[in-house]
Order: structure tokens, then sequence, then C-alpha cells
């Protein structure tokens, strides 16, 4: 079956724009976790949902980043004023319940210039 | 132990080795610990999903161990073959806090 998907794969941006990166899970999985990645770095939680509602957001940097899953499935993560220290890939992942293997998309290749 | 540590950071073997490598992590409140493959160029693929003290896990040529008293999680590849080369991911359950990976390169 389809797995996770996410677009778009590579999004360059100037410095102070907005920006929106979508997360398409497996179907049926109610669990979507966001992270974003550094050359180097593991992948850094950013939040989790549990169907509609952000579980636990704690891994979001500031009020300039926010995400929303209206229906339980596609997930978007959107990011504010965007400065150059957010360019990173950011991977989106889902599981069939919290805590199950997760299913990562290819990720976004976000590049703030 | 405050974060979840790999080692090494990367690992160069020959064909045909066997090569291990270390996860630390907390021991404090143990949920579980997720390994994962991740080649260049595709997604992290999940390997293990390990929660008891002691689990150990196989599949094919790669097993894992598990002492959630100690903190600390090995991962073994029998046989490496170059398909092997990939970074190897560890992520401490409850809060999603991965390690920055271990890179193995395998050569021919």
């Amino acid at each position: 079956g389809a797995g996770v998907s996410q677009t778009p794969s590579n999004k360059v941006t100037e410095k102070g724009k907005y920006v929106e990166l979508r997360c398409d899970p497996i179907s049926g999985h109610t669990a979507l976790y966001w992270y974003r990645q550094s050359l180097g770095q593991g992948p850094e939680f950013l939040i989790y949902f549990q169907g509609t509602g952000a579980a636990d957001d704690s891994g979001l940097p500031n009020d300039r980043f926010f995400a929303v899953r209206p229906e339980g499935s596609v997930s978007t993560l959107k990011i504010q004023r965007t400065e150059r220290g957010d360019s990173a890939v950011y991977l989106c992942a889902s599981s069939i319940d919290w805590g199950d293997e997760q299913y990562f998309g290819p990720g976004t290749r976000l590049t703030v210039t | 132990i405050l974060n979840v540590e790999q080692s090494p950071q990367s690992l160069h073997v020959q064909e045909g080795d066997s090569t291990n490598f270390t996860c630390s992590f907390p021991s404090s409140n143990f949920y579980a610990l997720h390994w994962y493959r991740w080649e260049t160029a595709k997604s992290p693929e999940a390997l293990f999903v390990m929660t008891l003290n002691g689990d150990e896990k196989k599949k094919g040529r790669i097993s894992a161990t598990l002492n959630t008293k100690e903190g600390y999680s090995y991962l073994y590849i029998k046989g490496s073959q170059p398909e092997d080369s990939a970074t190897y991911l560890c992520a401490l359950w409850y809060d999603m806090r991965f390690g920055a990976g271990t890179r193995l390169t395998v050569k021919p």
C-alpha cells in the first residue's frame, strides 16, 4: 500500500517568508509525528498528533512553528517568518498508534536564504 | 546519561565482517526503544521496537539486545553486506528522542 508522502520534496524560501509543509500519512494510522533533522544529527522531535489533536507539541522551537491535522489524516506544518536557522530536512512519520513502529516519509528539505 | 547517545559515530567494515554498535539512554522511566535504518536518499525504516529488559530481537542477519537497567541496547550485524551500508538510529520512546546515529559503511 501507499506509504507516507510529503510535499514538497524541496522548498527554497527567503528569510521572513511563510511556508507550509504537508504530510500524508498511511491510511488508518492514528499517530502522526513531525521531526526536524539537521546535518549530522538525529531527527529532533517537534510535535505528535493522536487523531486530530496535538498530544505533545513540546518540541516546537518557538511560536513561529505551528501544525494542524484537522481531519485526523493529512497534517500541515506551518512556519512563519522563516529564519536561516530553520533550514533542515523536515520528516513526517505515522504509526498505527503511539509507540508503535513509525513509518517515515521521504522528508521535505527546507532551505531559507 | 541525559540524552540518547550512539557509538561509534561511524564505522567502516569489510564485506563479511560482523559488527555491533551501541545505543545508551537514561535508564529511568523507560518505556521502549526503537531502532531504525536510514539509507541515503531513502526514508528511515523501522528495524525493532524493544520494550522488555533482556529483549532480544532478530531480523535476518541483524539482531538487537536491550538492557533497561543499565540503559543500553546493542545492534549486531552478522556477515555485513554492502547493502547494509546506512545510518542506524535508535530512539527512546516516551519522548521520541533520537540518537545521532551510527553511520556504517561496508566495503566490498
